[in-house]
Order: C-alpha cells, then structure tokens, then sequence
C-alpha cells in the first residue's frame, strides 16, 4: 500500500458525459501527479501540482483540468468524454516538487461507452 | 512521445536466474527511475538514480546509468516467480516531467 488513495476505482460512463477522479496523497508529500495509462499511448504525464500551484503539464487535453486544494488532494476533472479516453488514470505523490520517487496510487479506470 | 525506451520489450526466465533490463534515453536528465508494475495495478518504485551517480543497489536490484550513452540497466539477481510484472524506466527532466519508457513485461517461470 502506496498511502495514495484514489477513487473510484471504477467509472463507466458515456461519451459526452463528464467525470471527476479523486485523489489524495500520501501525508507529508506536497507534489501530486496524474497519469494516463492505455495501451496504445501507454503512461502520459498529465499534470503536477506543487502544493498547491500548477508545477508542470503534459499531454492534457483542453477537456481535461485539474486542481490542488489546500488539505493537499486533487481533483482531475474530464468533460466531453469521448471513447478514445477510455484509460486507466493514475495519481501520484512526492514529498518534493521534483528530482523524488514518486508514490502512485492504485488507479481509476474509466470506460467510456 | 516516450523519452526511455526499454529493451527487451519481454523477457522470460528460470527462477533463480538474473534478468537485466535496459533503457536508453534521448536528452540530458536530472535522475532516472525504475518502476514496476502489475498487471492493472499501480507502479512501484523501485530505484531512483541522480545524473551524478553511476551504480545504486537495493536489495536484489542493481541499476547503472551510464550518462555518456545516455542508458541504464535494471538487474534484478537470483530472481523468483513474485517478480513477474512490467518494469518501467523513467526520466526527470529538468522540467520536473516523468516521462516513461514502453516497459519491459518480465515473466519469471517457477
């Protein structure tokens, strides 16, 4: 057990629709990272926040945003869902805002239909 | 784009025996990572190894990284069946992105 927990573990949903992951951290980290894992573009850095602020982004979609609140957990939030999204999406921690392991969390996987 | 690239893509051994799994990168780097994964569930870290250091060991796991050839190699000693899962490298720029390699999907035959 990583001590970064996420729900939920599963969503289905259809496309258009919009979606909210949750994450949060393991105590004492201030970094949290989303992921994207599918098979064809297989694990896509999203985006980082640093507690709190935008530290780095990735290959996130403009339908896509996310957001750190002040207890330090995370929200990814998809809309215009389309079934190319269909994914397994991962947070991560870190104590630090670069250059540390990162502690991920056991995943959400989401279905579009 | 996947800035580390694994190799083999899959490799299959005896238990008891070493496998060694490579990356190789493109641009400079502040520090690799080895992760693993099992099947659908979440990475692990595994080793985290600066630009400034050439080899790191934690228990049965050895890693490299050789910044002239920009590579690095996993090797994992006197393996068992409970090893089998994907190993992935990855690179921290300095841009503080993780990009990850394919993977290599390490089956370890009982």
């Amino acid at each position: 057990d990583s001590g970064v927990t996420q729900t939920p573990k599963h969503l289905i949903t259809a496309t258009g629709q919009r979606v909210t992951l949750r994450c949060s951290p393991r105590s004492g980290d201030l970094s949290v990272y989303w992921y994207q894992q599918s098979l064809d573009q297989g694990l896509q850095f999203l985006i980082q926040y640093y507690n709190g602020e935008e530290r780095a982004k990735g290959n996130i979609l403009e339908r896509f945003s996310a957001q750190q609140f002040p207890d330090l957990h995370s929200e990814l939030n998809l809309s215009s869902l389309e079934l190319g999204d269909s994914a397994l999406y991962f947070c991560a921690s870190s104590v630090g805002g670069g250059d540390y392991e990162q502690y991920f969390g056991p995943g959400t996987r989401l279905t579009v239909t | 784009s996947q800035q580390g690239e694994e190799d083999p893509q899959a490799l299959s051994i005896q238990e008891g025996e070493n496998a060694t799994m490579n990356c190789s990168y493109k641009t400079s780097i502040n520090n690799l990572q080895w992760y693993r994964q099992n099947s659908g569930r979440g990475l692990v870290h595994l080793i985290l190894i600066r630009s400034n250091e050439r080899e790191k060991h934690s228990g049965r796991l050895r890693v490299t990284l050789d910044t002239s050839k920009k590579s690095s190699s996993l090797l994992i000693t006197a393996s068992r069946a409970a090893d089998t899962a994907s190993y992935f490298c990855a690179t921290e720029g300095s841009n503080y992105k993780l990009t990850f390699g394919k993977g290599t999907l390490l089956t370890v035959n009982p």
